[in-house]
């Protein structure tokens, strides 16, 4: 079976850091992504790591080890508009098939 | 460049009605799926869409049909609807066979009374 875990909730303040961990069981693990949701709108993607490593784009990064089954999201420089739903998802079995996880609510206050 | 378009963005049904949830992309993508999601949930993989003329289970497929018309058009459909089948469902895309970005469109938020 496919299994992730996420903190269903952080709160920060702007101009913080914070950093969403994200571990999961999962057969034929190919590749973690990330992925944003703001209230009432679609998932927008952000990240996709498939091998071990820090990846940066811009004030956001995703690490994934692979041995330890595990990655996080890192936000830096916070801002009012980073509050949102952040989603991991696994790919796996060598297809294009996401699981997600049940999010992590990220609430930023001034 | 609209992307990935969902009809309708609201639908009501009453318990056995059917309907059909209509997706198009215009970025020339291979993979197309169907997700739902329920309040305070991530998303679930319906089907999927490999190409035009597979299509292949998710997570939660029961209840649900799809037909890859062609490359751009790829729908859902319920035979009989049922309250459990309220939810958001999201269409997306993406190119095949990288792992990488998928589109969603903007959802259709429907609800089985």
């Amino acid at each position: 079976g496919q299994s992730l875990e996420q903190p269903s909730e952080v709160t920060a303040v702007e101009g913080a850091i914070v950093q969403i961990n994200c571990t999961y069981q999962t057969s034929g693990f190919y590749g973690l992504s990330w992925y944003q949701q703001h209230d009432g709108g679609a998932p927008t993607f952000l990240s996709y790591n498939a091998l071990d490593g820090l990846e940066e784009t811009g004030r956001f990064s995703s690490f994934l080890s692979r041995s330890d089954s595990y990655g996080y999201l890192l936000l830096q420089e916070l801002q009012m508009k980073d509050s949102a739903s952040y989603f991991c998802a696994v790919r796996y079995d060598n297809t294009d098939k996401l699981i997600f996880g049940t999010g992590t609510r990220l609430q930023v206050f001034p | 460049n609209a992307g990935v378009t969902q009809t309708p963005k609201f639908q009501v049904l009453k318990t056995g009605q059917s309907m059909t949830l209509q997706c198009a992309q215009d970025m020339n993508h291979n993979s197309m799926y169907w997700y739902r999601q329920d309040p305070g949930m991530g998303l679930r993989l319906i089907y999927y869409s490999a190409s035009e003329g597979t299509t292949d289970k998710g997570e939660v497929p029961n209840g649900y049909n799809v037909s890859r018309l062609n490359k751009r058009e790829f729908s859902l459909r319920l035979e009989s609807a049922a309250p459990s089948q309220t939810s958001v469902y999201f269409c997306a895309s993406s190119e095949s066979g990288l792992g990488t970005e998928q589109y969603f469109g903007p959802g259709t938020r429907l609800t089985v009374t």
